[in-house]
């Protein structure tokens, strides 16, 4: 799975939008974007994937750069309750035998 | 649906003693994973299984055994616990097919002293 780079911390106002960015470079042409969060020791859940499309779902909004090497998680009105860690993962769609690995993500602080 | 179920919730043990963390999902879904998460880690996996009767290592996998007898249960064991076991653990599960999409359960807070 290629190596992803994310910032450790972020700030953002409440009502405003976030824009989590990540780091890809050596992502290969099969690999997807997933992203991840975990709210306060909770359990991590699934926010939103894609390929090489921009990606819209209920949650957020993904923007993958049109040479794939970065993509952007957008909360588009955060709010309090986004405050969390986010994770952004590379891997293979549906690779048997192994499994997402998560590293130390992106803590979003959303503050009023 | 009650999704992915962990039990116990908190468990403290001594040095030495053995317990089985026991991870339960409604969904029908093959695969099952046990990780563990220390303080300000990300989430590192232990042991999986992509159906019932099979297990796989993962990352981390020492000091700990599994087991998949049934479809909807993912058992992880702690023959003798060490007090670098102390830590988080996350039981996460998903269907086959094109996705990604695990579905976590709410965690089981492990010490051992």
């Amino acid at each position: 799975d290629a190596k992803t780079t994310q910032p450790t911390s972020m700030d953002c106002a409440e009502g405003r939008a976030a824009n989590l960015p990540c780091n890809h470079s050596t992502i290969s042409g099969n690999e997807y974007v997933y992203w991840y969060r975990q709210i306060h020791s909770q359990g991590p859940q699934y926010i939103i994937h894609g390929l090489k499309n921009n990606e819209t779902n209920e949650m957020a909004s993904l923007i993958i750069t049109e040479d794939r090497k970065s993509s952007t998680l957008i909360l588009p009105h955060a709010t309090l309750r986004d405050t969390a860690v986010y994770y952004c993962i590379v891997r293979l769609r549906n690779q048997a035998g192994t499994a997402l690995i998560f590293g130390k993500g992106t803590t979003l602080s959303v503050s009023s | 649906n009650a999704g992915v179920t962990q039990t116990p919730k908190f468990r403290v043990l001594k040095t030495g003693q053995s317990m089985t963390l026991l991870c339960a999902q409604d969904m029908n879904h093959e695969y099952m994973y046990w990780y563990r998460q220390d303080p300000g880690m990300g989430l590192r996996l232990i042991h999986y299984s992509v159906g019932e009767g099979t297990t796989a290592k993962g990352e981390v996998p020492d000091g700990y055994n599994v087991s998949r007898l049934k479809k909807q249960n993912f058992l992880l064991g702690l023959e003798s616990a060490a007090p670098s076991q102390t830590s988080v653990y996350f039981c996460a599960s998903r269907k086959t097919g094109d996705n990604e999409k695990l579905f976590f359960g709410s965690g089981t807070q492990l010490s051992v002293l």
